[in-house]
């Protein structure tokens, strides 16, 4: 069974804290994204590793970084945290091909900044 | 502009009952289109992928126009589990980047 796991349901952390979300999946895909959803936006993707090591900026990349060591990991990095980055989490993998695969979501980290 | 744009709803729909619902999108070079279904509190999962020439899965109807730049999907028979968020999803380049709506909700009542 297809699995993406997400290090954290809920988080709560203080503004300027450096905050690590950390996604794994269990496919043996090349493709992992990092998304924010919040109400009336929809879901916007932040980051994208097309495969180890590899990393492109998505819609909405500033204040955040990310690091794909190895296949599995995908982790997403709040260097200095703020309100504004209050949100729902999603963590998404993907098999590359010539056709566009189903993505597989996380199960979400509900973030908040104090 | 958004670049995908749906009606948040929520539609409110008789058990047993038709909904339907559209979904437009501003790039005219857009080439792959879905339709992901999120419960509340859960992440988004795979419904249906939607073709030109229109496609069915058992109560599910997606169709695209490609000259007015929609897709929509039409649920057949409701039954209460149908209730949830439908996202509109548009692949627009290379990358295989998905841009996603913001959501329809559909409530179905008993």
């Amino acid at each position: 069974d297809v699995k993406v796991t997400q290090s954290s349901r809920y988080l709560v952390k203080r503004t300027g804290e450096k905050v690590f979300l950390e996604c794994v999946q269990d496919m043996d895909h090349e493709n992992m994204f990092w998304y924010r959803q919040d109400p009336g936006l929809g879901l916007r993707l932040i980051y994208f590793s097309y495969d180890v090591k590899m990393k492109e900026k998505g819609d909405i990349p500033e204040g955040y970084s990310v690091s794909r060591e190895k296949k599995e990991r995908f982790s997403l990095i709040l260097e200095s945290a703020s309100t504004n980055q209050t949100s729902m989490y999603l963590c998404a993998s993907r098999l590359t091909g010539i056709a566009y695969n189903e993505q597989f979501f996380g199960p979400g980290t509900r973030l908040t900044v104090l | 502009r958004k670049e995908v744009e749906q009606d948040p709803g929520p539609f409110n729909v008789p058990e047993g009952a038709t909904v339907a619902f559209n979904c437009t999108y501003s790039n005219s070079a857009s080439q792959s289109f879905f339709w992901y279904r999120q419960d509340c509190r859960k992440e988004p999962k795979l419904l249906m992928s939607v073709y030109s020439s229109g496609n069915e899965d058992g109560r599910f109807t997606a169709q695209l126009n490609r000259a007015s730049q929609y897709i929509s999907l039409l649920i057949r028979d409701s039954k209460l589990s149908d209730s949830a968020t439908y996202l509109c999803v548009v692949i627009s380049d290379s990358w295989g980047k998905l841009q996603f709506g913001a959501g329809t909700q559909v409530v179905v009542t008993p």
